[in-house]
């Protein structure tokens, strides 16, 4: 079974409005990060939040907040006040305390912000 | 500073040769990672370091062997490469201590060309 799963190849959104990347996840593990990464067309993957499985409130960073829904097993980005910067793919990634240092990727989703 | 730098950038090599990619890390990150990407494709996982020791290894074959001097550096060594070896390839770290609370931190990338 797929960890990670992400049901939206492409996504587009206007300029200055809000978008929801869908992430959902499968573990049984209790204790689990879960991480969302953008990459524009340069080919840097870079960090933007993380939502650990025992955090009460959903994380935010700027303009990104996660829409953590624990008992579906789903984990969305939201990015507010979109911006022709954030064209780029976005995955959605899994870290489990049993399997260490394994990260579970998603397929990744391309979102292109139109203006 | 959360810099994971990669060199070269870019690398065009015949079937014949021996080349190396090159990662270094200074955050003090016991966990180094290589990852294959193909486009539009989520990352690959192929090899793990942990305080310096081999820790996963994603059934890579033998013409991909890694290598990690020190707890700052990772090497990639290449011999005999396919075309279909051509890809992007991803560097990583990350800390250990705080388990899966921890991301990674990417590094640009190596274009890699197998003619």
């Amino acid at each position: 079974a797929q960890k990670i799963t992400q049901t939206q190849p492409g996504m587009f959104v206007q300029e200055k409005e809000a978008v929801t990347l869908d992430c959902t996840y499968d573990t049984s593990d209790p204790s689990y990060g879960l991480f969302w990464y953008k990459q524009p067309s340069s080919g840097e993957m870079i960090f933007l939040i993380y939502q650990g499985s025992y955090d009460q409130q959903n994380a935010t960073e700027g303009r990104y907040s996660l829409n953590f829904q624990k008992a579906r097993k789903s984990a969305n980005l939201v990015i507010s006040a979109s911006q022709l910067g954030d064209s780029a793919m976005y995955f959605c990634a899994m870290r489990e305390q049993n399997t260490g240092n394994q990260f579970y990727f998603g397929t990744g989703t391309s979102l292109t912000v139109i203006p | 500073d959360t810099e994971v730098t990669q060199t070269p950038k870019h690398l065009v090599m015949g079937m014949t040769n021996k080349k190396s990619l090159k990662c270094e890390q200074h955050m003090g990150h016991r966990a180094m990672y290589w990852y294959k990407q193909k486009a539009k494709k989520p990352p690959e996982l192929m090899f793990v370091y942990s305080y310096e020791k081999l820790s996963i290894n994603e059934s890579v074959p033998s013409r991909f062997s890694p290598e990690c001097p020190n707890s700052s550096l990772l090497n990639l060594h290449l011999h005999a490469l396919q075309p279909e070896d051509s890809a992007l390839y991803l560097c990583a770290s990350s800390m250990e201590e705080r388990g899966n609370q921890e991301t990674q931190y990417f590094g640009p990338g190596t274009r890699l060309l197998v003619l």
